[in-house]
């Protein structure tokens, strides 16, 4: 069976630091991979999306890049984090195209002080 | 722009009671799908529905999807406060999108 796995759980970071966070996905073979940001109890913002490695979209021009260096891994960056980039992110996968059910990690709580 | 438009934002009931939630665009969608978030976890999908008129039950949950496939209803019967959580629905446009369009939500509390 399929998992998903981010890490870590809960960030607490000073304005200005940098900032990785990573997700994996076990069990499954070129999977569409999304980074998602939620404001506290609300929608999802889709930051980024890859269809393979090295193959990134992004959605929202902002402080933050994404990278795909493997097949089952995404990563999430900043150079400087900024205090709006306190929120909780959320990655995610799919099968691919015709096959759009997303499943989700546990997410990342990031506070930016 | 696609957007998918949910009501109630926020619903509290007594446990036992009934009520529907309400996901409407002016979009047409290949798929809809349901799903539930918990506070401090990622959402869970509940169900997706494909076919315009379709509807699916899931134990006390019922979900509906529009004849023309641009709205969605997702009704439960009396509510646990089990039930509690962010019901979010998502659609998928038509083609080769991977993209889900995301509605807001709702926040449901179910008090015992």
């Amino acid at each position: 069976s399929q998992t998903i796995h981010q890490w870590p759980a809960t960030l607490v970071q000073p304005v200005g630091s940098p900032l990785s966070l990573e997700c994996t996905v076990e069990g499954t073979s070129n999977p569409n991979l999304y980074w998602y940001r939620q404001a506290a109890g609300r929608g999802l913002q889709l930051l980024f999306y890859s269809v393979g490695i090295g193959q990134i979209s992004s959605e929202v021009p902002q402080n933050l890049s994404a990278s795909r260096p493997q097949d089952r891994q995404f990563i999430l960056s900043s150079k400087k984090l900024l205090l709006s980039d306190s929120g909780f992110y959320l990655c995610a996968w799919s099968d691919g195209p015709g096959r759009e059910t997303q499943y989700f990690g546990p997410g990342t709580r990031l506070l930016v002080l | 722009t696609q957007l998918l438009e949910q009501s109630p934002q926020f619903l509290s009931i007594q446990e036992g009671e009934n009520l529907t939630v309400y996901c409407n665009s002016s979009s047409v969608f290949s798929s809809l799908q349901w799903y539930r978030q918990e506070p401090g976890e990622g959402p869970v999908l509940l169900v997706t529905v494909v076919t315009g008129g379709e509807v699916k039950k899931l134990k006390r949950l019922t979900f509906q999807f529009g004849d023309a496939r641009k709205d969605s209803s997702l009704h439960i019967t009396a509510a646990q406060p089990g039930d509690t959580g962010l019901y979010l629905c998502a659609g998928a446009g038509a083609g080769n999108n991977r993209k889900l369009i995301w509605g807001l939500g709702t926040s449901l509390a179910v008090n015992p």
